[in-house]
């Protein structure tokens, strides 16, 4: 079955510094994507950024990026230069074996302190 | 503007009620989905629908139904709310493969008492 775990229920990061947030999962399929949500309080989820299997190149928006793990099966998301606005819970998100919807992590939550 | 909209934002609701939660797009996606999200959770998929009059159960077992008889419309219901539905409800939309990604709405926190 398709899992995604996030073993990290809170992190906090000081402004302009650099956060890294875990995720590992678990699939049996070999081309996939996986994806990072932002949830801001009280705000909708939006997507932050998206890594397909098959592409050796980690994703890059901006100050976020990626560090993909293929074999690991490990997912981590980055952020340089941290800023206030993101403070927010961020999800880790795959597609489920049946290829119809998306399943997420539980989620952690990143504070921002300046 | 393009969005997914979810009405109410906040609910209060006493033990045994009807209840409707409200989902609608302005992005003509055929795709649509309900979550269920409990505090430090994930979520979790209970419905989702690939166009009018197709729904399907998700991965989690509830007891809403939802219905599909618009593109652009996707409420879901609960008959008799109990304390157990306690929870916040998402409403999400995709246009084409799942892998394309979502856009949420802003969600319902439903509180039954």
């Amino acid at each position: 079955a398709q899992t995604v775990t996030q073993s990290q229920p809170e992190m906090s990061v000081q402004e302009a510094e650099t956060v890294t947030l875990s995720c590992t999962y678990d699939t049996s399929e070999s081309d996939y994507y996986l994806f990072w949500y932002k949830q801001p309080p009280s705000r909708q989820m939006i997507l932050v950024i998206r890594q397909e299997a098959y592409k050796q190149q980690n994703a890059t928006e901006n100050r976020f990026s990626v560090n993909f793990q293929k074999a690991a099966k490990s997912f981590s998301l980055k952020i340089s230069d941290s800023q206030l606005g993101d403070a927010a819970m961020y999800f880790c998100a795959s597609e489920n074996q049946a290829g119809t919807a998306l399943i997420f992590g539980k989620g952690t939550t990143l504070s921002v302190s300046s | 503007e393009a969005d997914i909209y979810q009405t109410p934002r906040y609910l209060v609701i006493g033990t045994g009620k009807k209840i409707t939660l409200e989902c609608s797009q302005t992005m003509g996606h055929d795709k649509m989905y309900w979550y269920q999200q409990d505090p430090g959770m994930e979520l979790h998929l209970i419905h989702y629908s690939y166009g009018v009059n197709s729904t399907e159960k998700g991965d989690l077992s509830s007891e809403s139904t939802v219905s599909r008889i618009r593109t652009e419309h996707f409420p879901l219901t609960l008959e008799s709310a109990r304390p157990s539905h306690t929870s916040q409800y998402l409403c999400a939309s995709s246009e084409g493969r799942v892998v394309d990604g979502y856009t949420f709405g802003s969600g319902t926190r439903l509180t039954v008492v």
